[in-house]
């Protein structure tokens, strides 16, 4: 099965900085990459699919990109309400995988 | 508006089971695969299962296969998941969740708890 890995686990950023996460898959998937945002405490939000298209009515300071094995999520300027878990998710074939998650903090 | 409400979780001991069940409006259920996804406390989400829009075909998590049975009612808007032979690591929160055409899963429920204790 091919396996989701995500860098870094966490990371503590200033409001208005660039923040990017990684998403590395163990094979190719193309682009068949989804993001998505947890909230604490609330459910999650699919932000991102097909590794780069913005879900209808996600702020334009995020952003995917990556084909293949190596993908990246950006938060352009870091916003209070953007403190979350972000999670990868391969969807080319089943069984699908999610990524373990990474935890992004305002310092 | 698309919702989904999900309904079945509570405490089970091991070994028991429990049915999940999720109710859907304001989209056409039954053009739409559908997915069960959980989230043990305080960790990360897993995939558990996929079924396609006629219910002709089905995936699941190794870690649910045999022991997981996923279905769907299309003139009921409903998905349910029969979960048997219950383990203490089935303890999570259950979301169902629609599949966007487009790729990923786009509408999710607020889930249910299930806890697996003697």
């Amino acid at each position: 099965d091919i396996q989701m890995t995500q860098s870094p686990s966490s990371l503590s950023a200033s409001v208005g900085d660039r923040v990017t996460i990684t998403c590395r898959a163990s094979q190719a998937i193309t682009n068949y990459l989804a993001w998505y945002q947890q909230n604490p405490g609330k459910v999650p939000k699919l932000l991102i699919y097909a590794a780069s298209t913005l879900q209808s009515g996600v702020p334009s300071r995020f952003s995917g990109s990556g084909s293949g094995t190596d993908f990246t999520l950006t938060i352009s300027s870091l916003q209070p309400e953007d403190v979350a878990t972000y999670y990868c998710q391969r969807y080319n074939s089943a069984p699908l995988a999610f990524g373990g998650g990474t935890k992004v903090e305002i310092k | 508006q698309v919702q989904l409400v999900e309904s079945g979780g509570g405490l089970v001991k091991p070994g028991g089971s429990l049915r999940l069940s999720c109710a859907a409006s304001g989209f056409t259920f039954s053009d739409y695969y559908m997915s069960w996804i959980r989230q043990a406390p305080g960790k990360g989400l897993e995939w558990v299962s996929y079924i396609t829009s006629s219910g002709g075909t089905i995936h699941y998590a190794d870690s649910v296969k045999g022991r997981f049975t996923v279905s769907r009612d299309n003139a009921k808007n409903s998905l349910y998941l029969q979960m048997n032979s219950l383990r203490a690591e089935d303890t999570a929160v259950y979301y169902c969740a629609r599949n966007s055409p487009h790729g990923g899963t786009d509408y999710w429920g607020q889930g249910t708890l299930v806890t697996v204790s003697s």
